[in-house]
């Protein structure tokens, strides 16, 4: 079985300080992709990232970074520089390479106050 | 491109109530499509899936039931609705082809409050 742990419920930052959001998963599947959503206020999970198990390189996108180890089975989300507009849930997922679901984790609500 | 529809945004309906959501994708055939209930404050719970039309997978043993009557249209169901129904309602697609597979992209959700 698969499962998805983000241990942080909530986290509270000031504008332009960075925040790791941590994400740990297990499976025993040697195939398996990774992903990152935001949901925003208005409810819609957005899209940010996947990652496939055979690949890991870390990835930045602008002001967000992701590191995946699978030494650890950890895949962190790290925001630099934060910002007011990224207030919002985020949730970690895992779907195996034969799996039609994706199993998410609890999700780590961040505030960011200015 | 590819959308998907939900629609009622906000639903408030009275205990014991019949419920139905709907969903739709656009701009794209075959697809898996996906509900999922979000309750307050807490992680997405997979309610049920389809493969394709009349097939759904259960996840959870409830008081709901789901649909697919058409290729793109997902239908969430109760005959009769519990206080614990409430919540947010997410519908999601994924491509089953080679291009963009794995990604499940969501909908805008339903609010259902049950009182």
């Amino acid at each position: 079985a698969q499962k998805v742990t983000q241990a942080q419920t909530e986290i509270s930052v000031v504008e332009k300080e960075d925040v790791t959001l941590d994400c740990v998963y297990e499976t025993r599947d040697t195939t398996y992709y990774l992903f990152w959503y935001k949901q925003p206020p208005s409810g819609e999970l957005v899209f940010l990232i996947r990652r496939n198990s055979f690949d890991e390189q870390n990835e930045i996108s602008g002001r967000y970074s992701w590191n995946f180890q699978k030494s650890t089975s950890s895949f962190n989300f790290t925001i630099t520089a934060s910002q007011v507009g990224d207030s919002a849930g985020d949730f970690c997922a895992l779907r195996v390479e034969y799996g039609n679901k994706l199993v998410f984790g609890a999700g780590t609500i961040l505030r960011v106050k200015s | 491109s590819q959308t998907i529809h939900q629609w009622p945004a906000t639903l408030v309906q009275p205990v014991g109530s019949p419920l139905s959501l709907e969903c739709t994708v656009e701009g794209t055939s075959n697809p898996n499509l996906y509900w999922y209930r979000q309750a307050a404050g807490r992680g997405l719970q997979l309610l049920f899936y389809s493969v394709g039309i009349g097939q759904i997978s259960s996840e959870v043993p409830q008081n709901l039931s789901a649909s697919r009557p058409q290729d793109r249209q997902f239908i969430l169901s109760s005959k009769k609705l519990l206080l614990s129904d409430s919540g947010f309602y997410l519908c999601a697609w994924r491509s089953p082809g080679a291009i963009r597979k794995n990604i499940q992209y969501f909908g805008a959700g339903t609010r259902l409050s049950v009182l």
